[in-house]
């Protein structure tokens, strides 16, 4: 069984661009979360989707950040524009089923973004 | 809200060494707790988990019992091996889904 896909793995940006990241759940995970993990830290949820509706974005810094997630496979999120705070790893997770159940989220690699 | 307090390291043993990484919840309700690792270049993994008070999660060896009158989840194992050079991760699952992550300790282990 494929795991989840994310793409780019890295990226280096200057301040004030854009930037956009991918993500491609495993099959059959109606459950996609996006998390930010700055150096030293946890990671931090941004958003979660359930199909193709976000239920919890309250931390997604909705003035530069977007996420989208159509037919409620694959995702985007992206920031526009970068400032130099937004470096860090953007993982991107899938669990099986939706609220009410604490199921297992499986990470992806992760996109190491750096803005310059 | 809910957090997470976990030793944060770094951490150097020798193989064959005992570790314990420590982690303390706040949380409403019954969480459920896991530990997940990060080896070098790779994606998080799950390491084990627990769903209720006096659970034991185990796993590649790991050991972390669900402590609900000192609401601590620590990690144990009793022989370490270079292999389990990775960061671990303490988390907590509520009621929202919303994973919430300690920060983190890197171990090394040498030959």
């Amino acid at each position: 069984e494929a795991g989840v896909v994310q793409s780019p793995r890295y990226k280096i940006i200057e301040k004030k661009q854009p930037v956009a990241f991918w993500c491609n759940p495993i099959s059959g995970h109606n459950t996609l979360y996006w998390y930010r993990q700055n150096l030293g830290q946890g990671p931090e949820l941004l958003i979660r989707y359930e199909n193709e509706e976000a239920v919890d974005d309250s931390q997604l810094p909705k003035d530069r950040f977007s996420a989208e997630r159509l037919k409620g496979v694959d995702s985007t999120l992206k920031i526009q524009p970068a400032e130099l705070g937004d470096s860090a790893v953007y993982l991107c997770a899938s669990s099986p089923r939706g609220a009410g159940g604490h199921n297992e989220q499986y990470f992806g690699p992760g996109t190491r973004l750096t803005v310059t | 809200g809910n957090s997470v307090t976990q030793m944060e390291g770094p951490v150097t043993l020798s193989e064959e060494a005992f570790l314990t990484i420590n982690c303390t919840y706040t949380a409403t309700g019954y969480p459920s707790l896991f530990w997940y690792v990060q080896y070098p270049g790779e994606g998080l993994q799950l390491l084990l988990k627990a769903t209720k008070a006096d659970d034991k999660g185990s796993n590649k060896g790991f050991e972390a019992t669900y402590r609900k009158e000192t609401t601590s989840f620590h990690l144990e194992k009793g022989s370490v091996q270079v292999s389990d050079s990775a960061v671990y991760f303490c988390a907590l699952q509520g009621g929202s889904e919303k994973l919430v992550f300690g920060k983190g300790m890197k171990l090394t282990v040498n030959p």
